[in-house]
């Protein structure tokens, strides 16, 4: 149990273009999913938590109109990056929490996004 | 505001043991996680623990001390495939109880 994905797995896009990368909870469901970016050779950065049925909220720093963010269930949301260019190449993994495991309420991961921009 | 502190990598030998530090400063704590991470792929959980003290499981063991800020996660047995970075992760008080990572430790064991 506690299986996210997430898709697809590798992007390489034209700077200028958008690209969406899916995250989804397969065998449970999750109010709260979790953004996070990671450049090689660092560690996971939080970009933005994303809320079934209400607005993302962002980490400081990070645009929200260039990142946009869509919960629409319980077991799927959504990371556009708009009007990619190559800084934003990077490993983007989402993380979901388990409704029912209200006692450590741990993060499952999905197992990222490579998006190379050209 | 957060900052976890770990040390950017660590040398190690197969069959060894090796203590792997995070120190935090949060403004609400709320548990703390390790996570194992290999190259290219989603972090893994390892452990987790939100009161002081030793948790044992396998081969890994995390410590916790809230009141001084300090965990560490314990390798024993080292086997070539812990070659990983670790990720020490605070978990927020907050609302949406979100995770904070520290810097990680990339962790190479050799023969």
């Amino acid at each position: 149990g506690a299986v996210v994905s997430q898709h697809p797995s590798w992007v390489i896009c034209k700077s200028g273009t958008s690209v969406k990368i899916e995250c989804r909870s397969l065998d449970f469901q999750a109010t709260t999913m979790f953004w996070y970016r990671q450049f090689p050779k660092q560690s996971l950065m939080l970009m933005a938590t994303s809320n079934e049925g209400s607005k993302a909220t962002y980490e400081q720093g990070v645009e929200k109109d260039k990142f946009l963010i869509n919960h629409a269930s319980l077991t799927l949301s959504t990371l556009t990056v708009t009007s990619a260019h190559p800084e934003d190449s990077s490993f983007y993994i989402c993380s979901a929490r388990d409704l029912r495991r209200e006692v450590d309420n741990e993060q499952f991961f999905g197992p990222g996004t490579r998006l190379t921009v050209l | 505001g957060q900052n976890i502190d770990q040390p950017t990598e660590m040398t190690a030998t197969e069959g060894a043991i090796v203590q792997i530090n995070c120190t935090y400063q949060t403004s609400g704590f709320n548990g703390l996680f390790w996570y194992q991470q290999h190259a290219g792929e989603a972090p893994t959980f390892l452990s987790y623990n939100v009161l002081d003290g030793l948790e044992e499981k396998g081969r890994f063991s995390s410590f916790l001390s809230r009141s001084k800020g300090y965990s560490y996660l314990l390798l024993k047995e080292l086997q070539m495939k812990d070659s990983a970075s670790y990720l020490c992760a605070v978990r927020d008080r907050g609302g949406f109880q979100k995770l904070v990572f520290g810097t990680g430790t990339r962790l190479l064991v050799s023969p």
